[in-house]
């Protein structure tokens, strides 16, 4: 079936520490988006990709770094600079490039800093 | 800025009632609209989508867009507990733009 892998699910990180959160889509979609969603709150959108090996920095980027090195995959890096981590991180697809055909998203990742 | 309104409610409806939802958008040139449920915890499951003026339903759900007034909304009949989720509204365009999504309302449907 096709769709988006989030891994992992929940991920603990120590002060100071970088992590990455991984995004794999099998949907063949062009664009990929990163959001992040803290307790009742919307989604902000941290940084997005329409084509391989280019991306945008969206809405609250300071903190975080992408790659976008294969069409597939997206991976997210929380660096020790995001000063509050601790939230829901959603990755997204959507084919073309264009946002008319809606997103799909992965099932999330809930990071926590302890 | 583009931005995207809704009430964050919560909107409390009874049991087999009609829920209601709100949405409003800024951008004129968002040419399609988007509402996604999410239950708590979860991520955000498409569940219409409606580019032209007028209704659009599936089964329960209705959705109803004015571009002169730049309004949308959702309906809901029937309204089930399982139905007790946030709903987030969604603006998106051509190529190149990202989706604007509102804070989203917060339904519960009481038994």
């Amino acid at each position: 079936d096709g769709g988006i892998t989030q891994s992992p699910k929940y991920l603990f990180r120590k002060e100071g520490q970088n992590v990455t959160l991984s995004c794999e889509q099998n949907l063949n979609h062009d664009a990929m988006y990163w959001y992040r969603q803290d307790p009742g709150q919307g989604l902000r959108l941290i940084y997005y990709s329409q084509i391989v090996n280019d991306f945008q920095k969206g809405d609250i980027a300071e903190g975080y770094s992408v790659s976008r090195e294969k069409k597939e995959s997206f991976p997210l890096t929380v660096t020790s600079a995001q000063k509050n981590p601790t939230a829901f991180y959603l990755c997204a697809s959507s084919i073309g490039g264009s946002t008319n055909y809606g997103y799909t998203f992965g099932s999330g990742t809930r990071l926590t800093v302890v | 800025q583009k931005e995207v309104e809704q009430n964050s409610g919560p909107l409390s409806v009874p049991e087999g009632a009609i829920a209601s939802l709100n949405c409003t958008y800024s951008d004129r040139g968002s040419q399609s609209f988007f509402w996604y449920r999410q239950y708590s915890g979860k991520s955000p499951e498409l569940i219409m989508f409606i580019y032209s003026n007028g209704d659009k339903e599936d089964g329960r759900f209705t959705a109803q867009l004015n571009k002169a007034s730049q309004y949308v909304s959702l309906l809901i009949r029937d309204s089930q507990p399982s139905d007790s989720a946030t709903y987030l509204c969604a603006a998106g365009g051509d190529y190149g733009q990202n989706f604007v999504f509102g804070p989203g309302t917060r339904l519960s449907v009481l038994p």
